[in-house]
């Protein structure tokens, strides 16, 4: 059973849309991040939260954390091809050093 | 550039032979980690190591995988006896220190073939 659950597995959009993935869990976490993938490549970080209910904005991109901290939102404004990647989120417990990740979610966007 | 790099970026084996995977981070980053990630997946826990503290090895999935870390620079993924289920992605990555607030910087990742 993964930790993290993150849905859609995949989705497919045409530019200019709008988009919401989500990273669920039962466990509560101390501090979730969201990085995304390109091929070839390793993830990279946008953004950190670690306060439930927090809201954080990077240009069209806002992350939230839910309030009891179990679970988070990416959405997306006006999607544009360059958005195109693997979405992870990454979350650890407690004090724990190791991050665990979800599946990720394949986001393409079509032009 | 002064980002984390990794060789091979592709390796081809046999079933049954040993493979080594190298990581070089960056420099000054104290914290050092490697994942697993199949095509397409999340990555996959498999160990770190902290400064000269004892590394976590709790993510690795066999005794046929073992790491070190040398100078606290350096550090190489050995795999003994590779298997075809060993095939995916090895993503090393570190931090300035190891914490769940604190950025890790990603290689580009050995993409590890068994045949």
């Amino acid at each position: 059973t993964q930790l993290l659950e993150q849905s859609p597995q995949f989705l497919s959009i045409q530019e200019g849309e709008n988009l919401t993935v989500y990273c669920n869990s039962s466990s509560v976490f101390s501090s979730l991040q969201w990085y995304r993938q390109e091929p070839g490549e390793g993830p990279v970080l946008l953004v950190t939260v670690v306060t439930g209910g927090e809201v954080k904005k990077l240009k069209r991109l806002t992350f939230q954390f839910g309030d009891a901290r179990k679970d988070s939102s990416l959405h997306i404004t006006a999607a544009q091809p360059g958005d195109t990647g693997l979405y992870l989120c990454a979350a650890a417990r407690g004090s724990a050093r190791q991050l665990t990740f979800g599946s990720g979610t394949q986001l393409t966007v079509l032009p | 550039g002064a980002g984390v790099s990794q060789s091979p970026s592709n390796k081809v084996t046999e079933k049954g032979k040993d493979v080594e995977l190298r990581c070089d981070p960056i420099s000054g980053h104290t914290a050092l980690y490697w994942y697993r990630q199949s095509l397409g997946q999340g990555l996959e826990f498999l160990i770190y190591f902290q400064g000269n503290s004892a590394p976590d090895k709790s993510g690795l999935p066999s005794d046929r995988f073992s790491a070190e870390r040398t100078g606290g620079s350096v550090s190489t993924l050995t795999i003994q006896r590779t298997q075809q289920e060993d095939s995916a992605v090895y993503l090393c990555a570190s931090s300035i220190f190891a914490g769940s607030y604190n950025e890790q910087f990603f290689g580009p990742g050995t993409r590890l073939t068994v045949l």
